[in-house]
């Protein structure tokens, strides 16, 4: 199975603040890797996938990036409703796997 | 508009079986891939299975031999027969469409969840 590892676990940023958090593949995966936001007793909401493609209806502030084992999601100016936690996914093969989580916190 | 309504979950016993279903609108069931990804208390996402258009499954190894996923395509629902239930698989169950564009995967739409709770 192919491991997912994000950095940080959690984050404290003030609204303004760029964020940028990473995922980091036990294997190389191109660019298959989504990025899902979750708030805290609903569902996760997809972000960008394909590394890079934004999902329609998400706000232009979020971005992300890289390619292989390293890759990226960056936030360019946190607003309030950014608090959450972030997961990365890969489906460059099953089973798909997800990492661990990066919760972004009010400083 | 998209809807993914879970149903199903409670608490069972060690041991016993539950049948999660998901039902569907604003799309086909049958012609999409579709997923079950699970969440422990506190926790991160897990994967546990995948139906493809074509009627294959796979499964996540935790749940392989013990979880069945399958669908009714008249009711345009998703289900997940879960036997053999252990406290590790206490878990909010979420349905997502696992979209497919080209060689490219990722879950879109998500139901609300299911809590399912295996405590004696």
């Amino acid at each position: 199975d192919i491991q997912m590892t994000q950095s940080p676990s959690s984050l404290s940023a003030s609204v303004g603040d760029r964020v940028t958090i990473t995922c980091r593949a036990s294997q190389s995966i191109s660019n298959y890797l989504n990025w899902y936001q979750q708030k805290p007793g609903k569902a996760p909401k997809l972000l960008i996938y394909a590394a890079s493609s934004l999902q329609s209806g998400v706000p232009s502030r979020f971005s992300g990036s890289g390619s292989g084992t390293d890759f990226t999601l960056t936030i360019s100016s946190l607003q309030p409703e950014d608090f959450a936690t972030y997961y990365c996914q890969q489906s460059y093969n099953t089973p798909r796997t997800f990492g661990q989580g990066t919760k972004v916190e009010i400083k | 508009e998209v809807q993914l309504v879970e149903s199903g979950g409670g608490l069972v016993q060690p041991g016993g079986s539950l049948r999660l279903s998901c039902a569907v609108s604003g799309f086909t069931v049958s012609s999409n891939y579709m997923s079950w990804v699970r969440q422990a208390p506190g926790k991160g996402l897990e994967w546990v299975s995948v139906i493809y258009s074509g009627g294959s499954t796979h499964y996540a190894d935790s749940v392989k031999g013990r979880f069945t996923i399958s669908r009714d395509n008249s009711k345009n629902t998703l289900f997940l027969q879960m036997n053999s239930l252990r406290a590790e698989d206490t878990a909010v169950y979420y349905c997502a469409r696992d979209r497919a564009v080209t060689t490219w995967n990722y879950f879109d739409y998500w139901g609300q969840g299911t809590l399912v709770t295996v405590s004696s």
